[in-house]
Parts: structure tokens; C-alpha cells; sequence
């Protein structure tokens, strides 16, 4: 069984620069979530994908988008980017909708944007 | 304002001792799950408590749920140098599809 993995693992980036993350599910899950994690902090929930449809936000603007594709990888873009962009960026997957279903997460992606 | 507070921020002890991390909510929490990570890595699901009462354990960490089901603690028996890391505790909101995390307890365990 293969895990949750990420791509890249590092990032830099620019301000105003936009940028695109990456996760693979588990096999056989079909729900990923995406959240970021700023230093020193728990991880905030972005945004959840179950078939392909987001099915649940949290307080994140616009710039944050996602989609989930019908192998349900995943992959966030982030556009106009802030210097409070820089974060490690999670992805978990979990079998079914919503949150109760345990969740198996990736390694991260660490952001950076000078 | 955060909607779990954990407690101890952080944590030093010595090898062998038990401890104990406090996580509390100001709503009934649905399901309450402890995580784990490892200083800038990906999290490792330790255990998940959704009854009042609720007791778990997994080899020497034990993480019980209270009766209210506002507030769960995590020990650790004996601990070891393995144990060190970021100890997380997260709960769902009870409707949507939302998952919120405490803000971590920083555990090192010194030789």
C-alpha cells in the first residue's frame, strides 16, 4: 500500500509569484484535504476534495484553489503570493466524505517566499 | 482565537519519566484525535476518542476523553528519546467537512 506523498518537498518563490503543490491519496482513498502550517503553529485547515468537488472550506481567500483529479490526486495553487504564504503545506487523505474519517498525511511541502 | 487549547506549550524531561498534555475545547467536541509530527514533517495518527469516557491506549501512550467530551489528555509512560516531537490534538467541528488542530505541545526527552 502506498502512502500519502508530496511534491516538491521544497519551494522558493517570489512574492506575486504563483505556485503549485502537489499530493497523491493513498490508494484507495477518495477524499484529500489540504492545510498549512506556519511555523511554530497547529495546521490550519484550507480546503477538502472528495470526487472532485470541494466539499468544505476554511477561512482561506480565493487565491487558495485546488483540484482533485479522477485518480483523486490532489494539487493546490496559490496565486499572488505573501510573504505569510511561507509554510509547510500538508495534504492528508482519508477514505470517505468528511472529517471523521482518519486522516493519513503526506510529508509536506515547505514554502518559502522571499 | 484558537477552538483547542493545548497545554503544556512545550515540554523537557528526562528519560523515564511520564507526562501529560492537556488538550480542551470550549464546544462538545464530535471526535478528538492525537497526532504526532516530527520537527517540519508530515503528521502520524496516534489515536482517535469519540465517546465520553473514551480511554485508548498504544504501547506506552494512553489518551482519554472526558466525560463532557470537551477536554482530552495524552501520557506517556516511561518516556524515551522516540517520543520526542510536536503532539497534536484535532477534532472535526461536527458539521461540514472542517478539521481543526490545537496549536501543538513541543515534547523533548533528554538521554
Amino acid at each position: 500500500e502506498t502512502g500519502v506523498t508530496q511534491s516538491p518537498t521544497h519551494l522558493i518563490k517570489t512574492r506575486g509569484q504563483q505556485v503549485t503543490l502537489r499530493c497523491s491519496s493513498q490508494s484507495g482513498h477518495n477524499t484529500v484535504s489540504w492545510y498549512q502550517q506556519a511555523l511554530g503553529q497547529g495546521p490550519q485547515f484550507i480546503f477538502q476534495y472528495y470526487r472532485e468537488e470541494e466539499n468544505g472550506r476554511g477561512n482561506f481567500p480565493p487565491r487558495f484553489s485546488g483540484l482533485q483529479f479522477p485518480n483523486y490526486s490532489s494539487e493546490l495553487n496559490v496565486n499572488a503570493l505573501e510573504l505569510d504564504d511561507s509554510a509547510l503545506y500538508l495534504c492528508a487523505s482519508s477514505g470517505g466524505q468528511g472529517a471523521r474519517n482518519e486522516q493519513f498525511f503526506g510529508p509536506g511541502t515547505r514554502l518559502t517566499v522571499l | 482565537s484558537q477552538e483547542l487549547e493545548q497545554s503544556p506549550q512545550s515540554l523537557i524531561v528526562q528519560e523515564g519519566k511520564n507526562l501529560t498534555i492537556n488538550c480542551t475545547s470550549s464546544k462538545t467536541l464530535y471526535g478528538l484525535y492525537w497526532y504526532k509530527q516530527k520537527y517540519g514533517e508530515g503528521l502520524i495518527f496516534l489515536m482517535m476518542l469519540q465517546k465520553g469516557g473514551e480511554e485508548k491506549s498504544h504501547e506506552k501512550i494512553t489518551a482519554k476523553l472526558d466525560e463532557k467530551k470537551q477536554q482530552s489528555s495524552l501520557h506517556i509512560t516511561a518516556s524515551q528519546p522516540s517520543h520526542a516531537g510536536i503532539y497534536l490534538c484535532g477534532a472535526d467541528k461536527g458539521t461540514g467537512n472542517q478539521f481543526y488542530f490545537g496549536t501543538g505541545t513541543s515534547l523533548t526527552v533528554i538521554p
